[in-house]
């Protein structure tokens, strides 16, 4: 496709369940971006892959929440142990260029909608 | 604590009404600077975007913004919107002496009477 995808659209999770969810990023994209965004907020950064390596991860909520992505494209983040407040819709981007300039473009895409009961 | 201000919750306005958005930082340094868009049940969209040059910048659909470094903000306008212009708006800044993230605003959802 030409987009990030995310799978599924939708999840719902009974508190203490594991879950994981997964981005396909568009081709070719050097670097991954997973986002939390809760309610009624704007996105919120959990943490950054630049190829298969994991450059940072200092959003990352607690130590339930852990990603990856072992050959630097597909990657899945997943929730040990969910909890209420994990409630939340979670945002993969992508972007073409790697490095901390920023001057590039992140594409979004639809996020999966995570509801914890 | 660094922050990406956006005053405006929700706005309300009328087809062919003007249209300003504020938003502001609190980030030293250099930073880039983003407005992306959400339409109803769409993704987010960039809309557009500063890097450096000419404050004033211009992006799809007549959206323009005007980088002002003295004021630490990055206003988002529109000269006169559409009813297909209701959607959520988000700031965002990359700040470059912090890590590669984007630090979103809380949005502004803009709603166009027809």
């Amino acid at each position: 496709g030409a987009g990030v995808s995310q799978s599924p659209r939708y999840k719902v999770a009974k508190r203490g369940q594991d879950v994981a969810l997964r981005c396909d990023p568009i081709s070719g994209h050097v670097s991954l971006f997973w986002y939390q965004q809760a309610l009624g907020q704007g996105p919120e950064f959990l943490t950054y892959f630049q190829n298969e390596a994991q450059l940072d991860k200092s959003g990352l909520p607690s130590d339930r929440f852990f990603a990856e992505r072992p050959e630097g494209s597909v990657s899945t983040l997943k929730i040990q142990r969910t909890q209420q407040e994990d409630s939340a819709v979670y945002l993969c981007a992508s972007s073409f260029i790697g490095g901390t300039s920023g001057r590039n473009e992140q594409f979004f895409g639809p996020g999966t909608r995570l509801t914890v009961l | 604590a660094q922050s990406v201000s956006q005053h405006n919750h929700h706005v309300i306005l009328s087809e062919a009404a003007s249209l300003e958005l504020g938003c502001n930082y609190s980030y030293g340094g250099t930073v880039n600077l983003f407005w992306y868009v959400q339409y109803p049940g769409q993704h987010l969209q960039l809309l557009l975007k500063y890097f450096s040059g000419d404050p004033l910048v211009k992006g799809i659909k007549g959206f323009e913004a005007e980088f002002i470094k003295s004021k630490f903000s990055f206003n988002l306008r529109k000269p006169s919107v559409q009813w297909s212009d209701t959607a959520e708006y988000f700031c965002a800044v990359n700040p470059l002496l912090y890590n590669n993230d984007m630090r979103f605003g809380a949005g502004t959802r803009l709603t166009v009477k027809p």
